[in-house]
């Protein structure tokens, strides 16, 4: 099982750039999130969806957009670089609403994707 | 005020030591929460749930304190291999976010 793949794994951008971070899931999830994690900051929520077409923001979703056109991708866009993004990016997914014997509410990680702006 | 808080560390252990760890919440109504574990560089994954009654797996017991807002991990005869960082995590009444807290590392030594 494939579970949740993100690509690239590293990238290194230029103040300014844009770029696109992919996100896949095969569990047939409702529920998809993109994370970041700094050093001493934990992860930080920065945009979710409920399902397709829903999305909302998170904590930190300045200079990021996100669309959730299937259940399957949820890609995150970084409109124009900064180095204040430079981080590692999680995406996770889960199924939606209570947990119970069928949900236990775990939410599954990709591997990550480590950017850095210059 | 941040939802979930955790103590940072680093804890440092001998091999063989009981260690505790505890996280609090900010939202009353949250209801569903978890212990994640995280190796270097590594996504987190998830180590156990935490039920009202508390519960047990193997050296590791996770308990719930509704009253006080808080829940607490427990790794009993601590082996190197539980060196990592513990991250709680807690879902609020609508199940459509989750917090996590800034985790707590826990290096465990010979």
């Amino acid at each position: 099982n494939a579970g949740v793949t993100q690509t690239p794994k590293f990238q290194v951008l230029k103040t300014g750039q844009s770029m696109t971070l992919q996100c896949a899931q095969d569990m047939n999830h409702e529920y998809m999130s993109w994370y970041r994690q700094d050093p001493g900051m934990g992860l930080r929520l920065i945009h979710y969806s409920v399902g397709a077409g829903i999305t909302d923001q998170g904590e930190v979703p300045n200079g990021y957009n996100v669309s959730r056109s299937t259940t399957e991708d949820f890609p995150l866009r970084l409109l124009s670089a900064a180095p204040s993004q430079t981080s590692v990016y999680f995406c996770a997914s889960s199924y939606s609403g209570q947990p119970n014997r069928a949900n236990t509410g775990e939410l599954f990680f990709g591997e990550g994707s480590r950017l850095t702006v210059l | 005020r941040k939802e979930v808080e955790q103590d940072p560390g680093p804890f440092n252990v001998p091999e063989g030591a009981t260690v505790a760890f505890n996280c609090t919440y900010s939202n009353s109504a949250s209801q569903s929460f978890f212990w994640y574990r995280q190796d270097c560089r590594k996504e987190p994954k998830l180590l156990m749930s935490v039920y009202s009654s508390g519960n047990e797996d193997g050296r590791f017991t996770a308990q719930l304190n509704r009253a006080s807002q808080y829940i607490s991990l427990l790794i009993r005869d601590s082996k190197l291999s539980d060196s990592a960082t513990y991250l709680c995590v807690v879902i609020p009444y609508n199940f459509n976010k989750f917090y996590f807290g800034s985790g707590t590392k826990l290096n465990v030594k010979p």
